[in-house]
């Protein structure tokens, strides 16, 4: 079975620029985490859909950054505008019901010059 | 609040010896998990262990082994037979409990990352 899928893996903009990372979570899957990866805040969690809902965005930094899961198949991180400190990697996890496990996408490192 | 340390920013090990990766955390609630993950140089999160608070036994994955001390609030990582392909940075996370509305969110420690020498 495939895994979380994330894309782009690499994407490289200018400040300002508005920013789509993509992820696929495992099909059957009901819960879907994005985290965000730095060297000073290490890894962080952003937001969590249930259901396609979105459950807690307590994480999300500010209102630049948003996301949306349409489907089950499904969710977007966007950043609009981006700025050189979202340069991270950002990790998509999915996983079922009361779960003793997350599985994680390969990540979109992002850089914002 | 609840949080995870680890105090061991970097470790080294010989190939083939036991190493002891530590986590302790800290939680009023009675009801959580704790996770290992690890995270080689290629950048993916791998899923390596859980272990319940309710959960008498230690757990145990192949070289892998968690020495959970609750009274002690810690959850060490113990891998056996070290290899090459085990140098990563390794992460410690624990999860809240959740409620009807609420899953319970993946705290993370701020990693140890393990070398290990031929």
């Amino acid at each position: 079975d495939a895994g979380v899928i994330q894309s782009p893996r690499h994407e490289v903009t200018e400040m300002g620029q508005e920013v789509t990372l993509r992820c696929k979570p495992i099909s059957g899957h009901d819960y879907l985490f994005w985290y965000r990866q730095t060297m000073m805040r290490g890894l962080e969690l952003l937001i969590y859909f249930n259901n396609n809902v979105p459950i807690d965005d307590s994480g999300m930094p500010e209102d630049r950054f948003s996301a949306k899961m349409p489907n089950a198949s499904f969710s977007t991180l966007k950043i609009q505008p981006s700025e050189p400190r979202d340069s991270a990697v950002y990790f998509c996890a999915s996983t079922l019901g009361d779960w003793n496990e997350q599985f994680f996408g390969p990540g979109t490192r992002l850089t914002v010059l | 609040a609840q949080k995870i340390t680890q105090t061991q920013p970097g470790m080294f090990v010989q190939e083939k010896e036991a190493v002891t990766l530590d986590c302790t955390y800290d939680t009023s609630d009675q009801s959580y998990g704790l996770f290992w993950y690890k995270q080689p140089s290629s950048g993916e999160m791998i899923f390596l262990i859980y272990q319940g608070s309710y959960d008498e036994q230690n757990a145990t994955e192949g070289r892998y082994s968690l020495n959970f001390q609750k009274a002690r609030k810690s959850a060490n990582l113990v891998i056996s037979a070290s290899q090459l392909g085990d140098s990563a940075m390794y992460f410690c996370a624990m999860r809240e409990p959740g409620s009807t509305s609420n899953t319970g969110k993946l705290i993370f420690g701020q990693g140890t990352t393990l070398q290990v020498k031929p």
